[in-house]
């Protein structure tokens, strides 16, 4: 089953707002990543926030991470025509072993009209 | 950061004929490479894990004998979709890991095959 959901699935919002996604996930986690993928691209890893850790901040991006609820959200402020793509949030299983994988959300496509 | 790199970003081929693609970690050593499929407008799914020196460890429903997958340097994995079909079209994305303590996965750039 798929571990990562993210809500909402599209969201369209104009230049200098705020944007915020959501992610939930069903089993125990190491690690919750985002990434960004702009259309017919490769990803591009945003932040990373480990499990022990509830918020975290880079740039325009703020995230956080509540494990009790298995949930974590993205936040972009003061968004930009350019931050529009999809972003994905993949969690890292924190079940032991080298070998983790990541699991993927379905993503949420986000367009930032100017 | 990392750099991973894919070859080629765009293949057409007819059905029936093989398509090698390949995944290099260019400034570091990857000791697991990942295979990965995207359908459109969908999520990636993993297809395999893919160890230096040893056999891929594929994921439920991908089939090995399909999808093969080598591993043969710290540097370069190869998956090879044998006798492809139409629907086998997708966009295929490769990430690597070292084996340091951070444990990152650094993406490709992806590689779009099309079967006609």
């Amino acid at each position: 089953s798929q571990q990562g959901e993210e809500d909402p699935q599209a969201l369209s919002i104009q230049e200098g707002e705020n944007a915020t996604m959501n992610c939930s996930y069903k089993t125990s986690i190491n690690n919750l990543q985002w990434y960004r993928q702009n259309s017919g691209r490769g990803l591009v890893h945003l932040i990373l926030i480990r499990s022990n850790e509830r918020e975290k901040h880079s740039g325009r991006l703020r995230v956080t991470l509540d494990t009790s609820k298995k949930s974590s959200s993205l936040l972009i402020t003061a968004s930009r025509a350019a931050d529009t793509a999809s972003y994905f949030c993949a969690t890292r299983g924190g079940s032991g072993g080298s070998n983790y994988k990541l699991t993927f959300g379905k993503g949420t496509l986000l367009t930032v009209n100017p | 950061g990392a750099v991973v790199s894919q070859h080629p970003s765009r293949v057409i081929c007819k059905s029936g004929t093989s398509v090698k693609i390949e995944c290099r970690s260019l400034d570091f050593q990857a000791t697991t490479m990942f295979w990965y499929r995207q359908f459109p407008k969908q999520s990636l799914m993993l297809m395999a894990t893919s160890n230096e020196g040893s056999k891929a460890t594929y994921e439920q429903g991908v089939e090995k004998d399909k999808f093969l997958i080598n591993h043969a340097s710290l540097t370069l994995s190869t998956l090879t979709v044998t006798s492809a079909h139409p629907e086998d079209s997708s966009f295929y994305i490769c990430s690597a890991r070292d084996g340091g303590p951070y444990n990152e996965q650094f993406f490709g750039p992806g590689t779009r095959l099309t079967v006609l």
